[in-house]
Protein backbone atom coordinates (compact mmCIF):
# COMPACT_ATOMS: atom_id res chain seq x y z
CA UNK A 1 0.00 0.00 0.00
CA UNK A 2 0.80 3.78 -0.70
CA UNK A 3 2.29 5.59 2.28
CA UNK A 4 1.40 9.10 0.66
CA UNK A 5 -2.05 8.91 -1.01
CA UNK A 6 -2.88 11.44 -3.68
CA UNK A 7 -6.34 11.81 -5.38
CA UNK A 8 -7.52 12.20 -7.73
CA UNK A 9 -5.11 10.17 -10.09
CA UNK A 10 -6.35 12.13 -12.60
CA UNK A 11 -8.28 15.70 -13.50
CA UNK A 12 -9.52 17.38 -16.52
CA UNK A 13 -11.12 20.86 -16.03
CA UNK A 14 -12.55 23.73 -17.95
CA UNK A 15 -9.91 26.79 -18.40
CA UNK A 16 -10.75 29.09 -15.69
CA UNK A 17 -12.37 26.45 -12.78
CA UNK A 18 -10.83 25.92 -9.22
CA UNK A 19 -9.54 22.65 -8.74
CA UNK A 20 -7.90 20.75 -5.67
CA UNK A 21 -5.50 18.03 -5.03
CA UNK A 22 -5.33 16.20 -2.06
CA UNK A 23 -1.95 14.30 -0.38
CA UNK A 24 -2.54 12.06 2.76
CA UNK A 25 -0.39 10.13 4.95
CA UNK A 26 -1.33 8.16 7.82
CA UNK A 27 2.37 8.94 9.22
CA UNK A 28 3.10 12.54 10.95
CA UNK A 29 4.94 14.66 8.00
CA UNK A 30 7.92 16.27 9.07
CA UNK A 31 8.00 18.43 5.82
CA UNK A 32 5.66 18.31 2.40
CA UNK A 33 6.81 19.22 -0.19
CA UNK A 34 4.42 20.06 -3.69
CA UNK A 35 5.98 19.32 -7.86
CA UNK A 36 4.95 19.74 -10.80
CA UNK A 37 6.50 17.94 -13.61
CA UNK A 38 5.89 18.06 -17.08
CA UNK A 39 5.83 14.28 -18.84
CA UNK A 40 9.45 12.86 -19.42
CA UNK A 41 10.75 15.74 -17.82
CA UNK A 42 12.48 16.13 -14.16
CA UNK A 43 10.55 17.85 -11.28
CA UNK A 44 9.91 21.80 -10.81
CA UNK A 45 9.32 22.48 -6.93
CA UNK A 46 6.26 24.70 -5.96
CA UNK A 47 6.23 24.53 -2.10
CA UNK A 48 7.31 23.04 1.08
CA UNK A 49 5.46 23.01 3.83
CA UNK A 50 6.54 22.07 7.72
CA UNK A 51 3.72 23.50 9.98
CA UNK A 52 0.83 22.26 11.00
CA UNK A 53 -2.08 24.95 9.74
CA UNK A 54 0.74 26.41 7.71
CA UNK A 55 -0.77 27.99 4.47
CA UNK A 56 1.60 29.09 1.35
CA UNK A 57 0.79 30.78 -1.62
CA UNK A 58 2.68 31.20 -5.32
CA UNK A 59 0.70 33.13 -8.06
CA UNK A 60 -2.68 31.07 -8.13
CA UNK A 61 -1.64 28.24 -6.72
CA UNK A 62 -2.01 27.50 -2.58
CA UNK A 63 -0.71 24.47 -0.65
CA UNK A 64 -2.18 24.04 2.67
CA UNK A 65 -1.02 21.23 5.48
CA UNK A 66 -3.67 20.55 8.12
CA UNK A 67 -3.29 20.94 12.11
CA UNK A 68 -2.34 17.31 12.68
CA UNK A 69 0.75 17.27 9.96
CA UNK A 70 -0.89 14.28 7.56
CA UNK A 71 -2.74 15.73 4.98
CA UNK A 72 -2.25 17.98 2.72
CA UNK A 73 -4.07 19.85 -0.07
CA UNK A 74 -3.27 21.98 -3.09
CA UNK A 75 -5.26 24.47 -5.05
CA UNK A 76 -5.52 25.87 -8.16
CA UNK A 77 -7.84 29.14 -8.88
CA UNK A 78 -8.77 30.10 -12.14
CA UNK A 79 -6.73 27.21 -13.95
CA UNK A 80 -4.83 27.94 -16.86
CA UNK A 81 -3.58 25.85 -19.43
CA UNK A 82 -0.07 26.11 -18.13
CA UNK A 83 -1.11 24.81 -15.05
CA UNK A 84 -1.44 21.26 -17.04
CA UNK A 85 0.87 18.02 -15.76
CA UNK A 86 1.45 15.86 -13.31
CA UNK A 87 1.55 17.46 -9.94
CA UNK A 88 3.52 14.83 -6.93
CA UNK A 89 3.51 15.63 -3.29
CA UNK A 90 6.66 14.42 -1.32
CA UNK A 91 6.98 14.00 1.92
CA UNK A 92 9.53 13.51 4.74
CA UNK A 93 8.19 11.14 7.29
CA UNK A 94 11.31 10.45 9.35
CA UNK A 95 12.65 13.73 10.04
CA UNK A 96 16.02 15.12 8.22
CA UNK A 97 16.95 12.76 6.80
CA UNK A 98 16.29 13.71 2.93
CA UNK A 99 14.56 10.92 2.52
CA UNK A 100 11.70 11.21 0.55
CA UNK A 101 8.58 9.47 -0.52
CA UNK A 102 6.23 10.57 -2.79
CA UNK A 103 2.57 9.41 -3.86
CA UNK A 104 1.42 8.51 -7.32
CA UNK A 105 1.10 11.71 -8.64
CA UNK A 106 -1.81 13.70 -10.04
CA UNK A 107 -2.32 14.46 -13.86
CA UNK A 108 -3.92 17.14 -14.64
CA UNK A 109 -5.47 18.73 -17.87
CA UNK A 110 -6.91 21.72 -18.87
CA UNK A 111 -9.23 22.54 -21.62
CA UNK A 112 -9.22 25.60 -23.90
CA UNK B 1 17.37 23.30 -11.16
CA UNK B 2 19.83 24.52 -13.48
CA UNK B 3 22.63 23.91 -11.71
CA UNK B 4 22.11 19.86 -11.88
CA UNK B 5 23.12 18.11 -14.90
CA UNK B 6 22.01 14.29 -15.68
CA UNK B 7 23.22 12.76 -19.19
CA UNK B 8 22.10 11.26 -21.53
CA UNK B 9 18.55 12.28 -21.38
CA UNK B 10 17.74 8.93 -23.75
CA UNK B 11 19.59 5.35 -22.98
CA UNK B 12 18.78 1.96 -24.77
CA UNK B 13 20.30 -0.86 -23.08
CA UNK B 14 20.96 -4.44 -24.29
CA UNK B 15 19.65 -6.97 -21.46
CA UNK B 16 22.64 -8.32 -19.54
CA UNK B 17 24.87 -4.75 -20.25
CA UNK B 18 25.73 -3.09 -17.10
CA UNK B 19 25.12 1.23 -18.05
CA UNK B 20 26.25 4.13 -15.91
CA UNK B 21 23.84 6.85 -15.74
CA UNK B 22 25.85 10.55 -15.02
CA UNK B 23 24.54 12.92 -12.08
CA UNK B 24 26.48 16.54 -11.86
CA UNK B 25 26.12 19.69 -10.11
CA UNK B 26 27.57 22.86 -9.94
CA UNK B 27 26.24 23.99 -6.73
CA UNK B 28 28.20 22.94 -4.21
CA UNK B 29 25.82 20.88 -1.91
CA UNK B 30 26.68 17.98 0.13
CA UNK B 31 23.34 15.89 -0.31
CA UNK B 32 22.58 13.75 -3.67
CA UNK B 33 19.84 11.17 -4.38
CA UNK B 34 18.86 8.76 -7.11
CA UNK B 35 15.17 8.48 -7.32
CA UNK B 36 13.46 5.85 -10.27
CA UNK B 37 9.75 6.65 -11.49
CA UNK B 38 7.66 4.01 -12.85
CA UNK B 39 4.40 4.80 -14.34
CA UNK B 40 1.14 5.68 -11.61
CA UNK B 41 4.22 4.37 -8.80
CA UNK B 42 5.43 7.96 -8.09
CA UNK B 43 9.33 8.00 -7.39
CA UNK B 44 11.20 5.53 -5.30
CA UNK B 45 14.48 6.07 -3.79
CA UNK B 46 17.40 4.05 -4.62
CA UNK B 47 20.48 5.47 -3.53
CA UNK B 48 21.25 8.58 -1.54
CA UNK B 49 24.82 10.52 -0.16
CA UNK B 50 25.05 13.15 2.38
CA UNK B 51 28.69 13.56 1.84
CA UNK B 52 31.83 12.63 -0.45
CA UNK B 53 32.69 9.20 0.17
CA UNK B 54 29.99 8.25 1.79
CA UNK B 55 26.41 6.77 0.52
CA UNK B 56 23.12 4.44 1.81
CA UNK B 57 20.68 2.45 0.17
CA UNK B 58 17.24 3.92 -0.17
CA UNK B 59 14.68 1.89 -0.46
CA UNK B 60 14.80 -0.41 -3.68
CA UNK B 61 18.69 -0.50 -4.23
CA UNK B 62 19.16 -3.94 -5.52
CA UNK B 63 20.91 -4.54 -8.82
CA UNK B 64 22.11 -0.82 -8.31
CA UNK B 65 25.25 0.69 -7.49
CA UNK B 66 26.74 4.03 -6.90
CA UNK B 67 29.85 5.77 -6.19
CA UNK B 68 30.17 9.42 -4.72
CA UNK B 69 34.19 10.04 -5.44
CA UNK B 70 33.85 13.67 -6.18
CA UNK B 71 31.38 16.29 -4.70
CA UNK B 72 30.21 17.50 -7.69
CA UNK B 73 28.75 14.03 -8.87
CA UNK B 74 27.09 11.25 -8.04
CA UNK B 75 26.81 8.30 -10.71
CA UNK B 76 24.24 5.55 -10.37
CA UNK B 77 25.10 1.92 -12.28
CA UNK B 78 22.35 0.08 -13.64
CA UNK B 79 23.59 -3.30 -13.43
CA UNK B 80 22.32 -6.73 -15.15
CA UNK B 81 21.19 -8.03 -11.77
CA UNK B 82 18.51 -5.48 -11.78
CA UNK B 83 15.60 -7.32 -13.17
CA UNK B 84 12.65 -4.20 -14.69
CA UNK B 85 15.85 -1.50 -15.03
CA UNK B 86 13.31 0.33 -18.08
CA UNK B 87 12.11 3.68 -15.99
CA UNK B 88 12.76 6.75 -15.95
CA UNK B 89 15.77 8.02 -13.66
CA UNK B 90 15.63 11.22 -11.63
CA UNK B 91 18.76 12.70 -9.53
CA UNK B 92 18.43 15.41 -6.67
CA UNK B 93 20.33 17.47 -4.71
CA UNK B 94 19.16 19.07 -1.34
CA UNK B 95 19.61 22.70 -0.75
CA UNK B 96 19.98 23.48 2.75
CA UNK B 97 18.14 26.40 3.47
CA UNK B 98 18.04 28.57 6.87
CA UNK B 99 14.81 27.05 7.99
CA UNK B 100 13.74 24.15 5.54
CA UNK B 101 15.66 21.94 3.38
CA UNK B 102 14.47 21.33 -0.02
CA UNK B 103 15.01 18.50 -3.04
CA UNK B 104 15.62 20.01 -6.09
CA UNK B 105 15.83 17.60 -9.44
CA UNK B 106 17.52 17.26 -12.85
CA UNK B 107 15.96 17.00 -16.34
CA UNK B 108 16.36 12.95 -15.65
CA UNK B 109 17.28 10.14 -17.96
CA UNK B 110 14.95 7.73 -19.61
CA UNK B 111 16.46 4.02 -19.83
CA UNK B 112 14.85 1.49 -21.82
CA UNK B 113 16.01 -1.92 -21.77
CA UNK B 114 15.72 -3.84 -25.25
Amino acid sequence: SQELEQSPQSLIVQEGKNLTINCTSSKTLYGLYWYKQKYGEGLIFLMMLQKGGEEKSHEKITAKLDEKKQQSSLHITASQPSHAGIYLCGADIVGNTGKLIFGQGTTLQVKP
Amino acid sequence: DGGITQSPKYLFRKEGQNVTLSCEQNLNHDAMYWYRQDPGQGLRLIYYSQIVNDFQKGDIAEGYSVSREKKESFPLTVTSAQKNPTAFYLCAIKDRGRSTDTQYFGPGTRLTVL
